[in-house]
Order: C-alpha cells, then structure tokens, then sequence
C-alpha cells in the first residue's frame, strides 16, 4: 500500500513568489492534516480536513496560505504571496475517520526555501 | 497553551544499553500521549500511543510510561541498537476522539553507538 505522498520535495522561491504544495493521503483515510516545522522549532499544527471539509484551520498563520481539498483526496496548499519566514519543511498526514489510537500516517514533507 | 519539553540535547547511548527519554508538558493532560519516530528527511512514523488512563506500554523493546501527576511520559528503548539512531518526538493529542491535530514537542535525537 502506497504511504502519504507529497509534491514538491523542494522548492525554492524567491520573496513574492506563489508556490503550491500538494499532498496525496492513503487511500480511504478522511482524515488529511498538514503541519510545518520551521528551522529550530517544533512540528506545529496548521489545518485539519476531514473528506473536502475544514475541520480545524486554527493553525494556519496568515490569510497568504489556502488548503483546499476538492473532492476529498488530494490536498494542496497554496502560500501566496511567499515571506522569508514561510521557509521550513511542510508535512502532511493522513489517517483514519475511525481508529483506536489516532495514529497519523506522515508524508516525507517538501522543504520551502523562501530568498 | 501547551508546551511541551523535550530534551534538546542529543543523547548517545552504548549499543545494548537502554536509552530514556523524557516529555514533559504544561497544563491539561491529554487524552492521548503518542510517540513518533523521525529519520532525517523522512517524515514522522507513528511507534506507540498510551491513554490518559494507562501507565504503561511495550511494544517490542518499547517501553513508554505515563505520569499525568508529574505530567510527563518517559520513552524507554531498551537494548538498543545503531538503527535505533533516529529523533523521537512527542505528541499530545487532547481530545478523546478519533482525527484530531496534534501537539509536538521539539524531539530528543539519539545515537546509539556501536
């Protein structure tokens, strides 16, 4: 069974630029999430879709960044236009609407370098 | 808000010695407490889970421990080995439901020494 994909693996892009990452889940998991982890710090929470629907977006830092989700499979999110401080690896995850135990299913992430 | 302290500093450890890390957190204790496993340029990989309820579980030579008075979990690995070189993290997950984000702590990387 095929993991959680993402594409890009890396991008650079200069200051203003727009970049798009995209996210393949496991198939059948509803549950899609995407967390960044900037240099330094902590993974942290961005937004939560459950199916094509936002369940959660408190994390997301800035109205320059949009997830979408059409049709509830593939994700994209979109950083436009990109800051310097954008910079960092962006991880998506997947898992399942039922589960005992919640586990998350981590893609390889794509690291944003923002010059 | 939450936070979530992890040692910082590298730990290394002798091939066949038992390694233990520490997660500490601040105020309310989550419903789950879950470890993840990261390899550089890899993503996290999921290891164990243990409940507000539980005070222990293994998994192979896996071991976590859950303190919610001292609020904090501790992640053994016990004869370790070179591949288990890697950076741990911690996440709280508070929420008793199934598809909720997590909380990550900055992770404890260790190397284990042949």
């Amino acid at each position: 069974e095929a993991g959680v994909t993402q594409f890009p693996s890396h991008s650079v892009i200069e200051k203003g630029q727009t970049v798009t990452l995209r996210c393949d889940p496991i198939s059948g998991h509803d549950n899609l999430y995407w967390y960044r982890r900037v240099m330094g710090k902590e993974i942290k929470f961005l937004l939560h879709f459950v199916k094509e629907s936002k369940q959660d977006e408190s994390g997301m830092p800035n109205n320059r960044f949009l997830a979408e989700r059409t049709g509830g499979t593939y994700s994209t999110l979109k950083v436009q236009p990109a800051e310097l401080e954008d910079s960092g690896v962006y991880f998506c995850a997947s898992s399942q609407v039922w589960t005992s135990n919640n586990e998350q299913f981590f893609g390889p992430g794509t690291r944003l370098t923002v010059l | 808000s939450q936070k979530i302290e992890q040692n910082s500093e590298a730990l290394n450890i002798q091939e066949g010695k038992t390694a233990t890390l520490t997660c500490n957190y601040t105020n309310y204790s989550p419903a789950y407490l879950q470890w993840y496993r990261q390899d550089p340029g890899r993503g996290p990989v999921f290891l164990l889970l243990i409940r507000e309820n539980e005070k222990e579980k293994r998994k192979e030579r896996l071991k976590v421990t859950f303190d919610t008075t001292l609020k904090q979990s501790l992640f053994h690995i016990t004869a370790s080995q070179p591949a288990d070189s890697a950076t741990y993290l911690c996440a709280l997950d508070m929420i008793k439901a199934a598809g909720n984000k997590l909380t990550f702590g900055g992770g404890t990387r260790v190397l284990v020494k042949p």
